[in-house]
């Protein structure tokens, strides 16, 4: 396709993990990116992934790309509610150019 | 390092006035800026890259006329509505690319436009 898809909502409970999944759409993409947008606010840069890289951790973060079938995946271990945002995947490196092509946003919400 | 001064963060303006929106590179020299256009609940559309130096390039459907973008120097770069419409009502966010795609892409934390 020609959209990055996620899903758009996603509910857990505290202290759950979370997995936020992204089908992109180049396979030729450089680096794969997260993103994490609290309400009003800008993006803040999570985690991002190397095309070559099967699974990168970082800390509470999992990525994992699957780049056969194009599919990228953040896992959160042990989730908060101040984990509770939208979630853009990223993809650079579209059809050789040097753009991000975001993804369509997962909100994220924690419950107690 | 490398953040992204994004102002003003909120912004009510009249139909027909015109809003300038400023992106600074605190920490780095940013040659390339990228300027993204938000509705709610939906994702960021790329509208125009701004080019230290040198025109804009700007993206499918957005009207350069309307959204000018001016980037003068290696620390800022401008967007101005111009003649602004309430369907230009929405949040607009700035980015500059760090070093390398590796450090990813900083972000200004976006200005919500209001046009009544």
């Amino acid at each position: 396709g020609e959209d990055v898809e996620q899903s758009l909502f996603l509910s857990v409970r505290e202290g759950d993990s979370s997995v936020i999944n992204c089908t992109y759409t180049d396979s030729s993409s450089t680096y794969l990116y997260w993103y994490k947008q609290e309400p009003g606010a800008g993006l803040q840069l999570l985690t991002y992934i190397f095309s070559n890289m099967d699974m990168k951790q970082d800390q509470r973060l999992t990525v994992l790309l699957n780049k056969k079938d194009k599919h990228l995946s953040l896992r959160i271990a042990d989730t908060q509610t101040g984990d509770s945002a939208i979630y853009f995947c990223a993809e650079y490196g579209k059809g050789g150019g040097n753009k991000l092509t975001f993804g369509t946003g997962t909100q994220l919400k924690v419950e107690l | 390092g490398a953040v992204v001064s994004q102002h003003p963060s909120w912004v009510i303006c009249k139909s027909g006035t015109s809003v300038k929106i400023e992106c600074r590179s605190l920490d780095f020299q940013a040659t390339t800026m990228f300027w993204y256009r938000q509705f709610p609940k939906q994702s960021l559309m790329l509208m125009a890259t701004s080019n230290e130096g040198s025109k804009a390039t700007y993206e499918q459907g957005v009207e350069k006329d309307k959204f000018l973008i001016n980037h003068a120097s290696l620390t800022l770069s401008t967007l101005t509505v111009t003649s602004a419409h309430p369907e230009d009502s929405s949040f607009y966010i700035c980015s500059a690319r760090v070093l390398s795609p590796s450090y990813g892409y900083t972000f200004g934390s976006g200005t919500r436009l209001t046009v009544v």
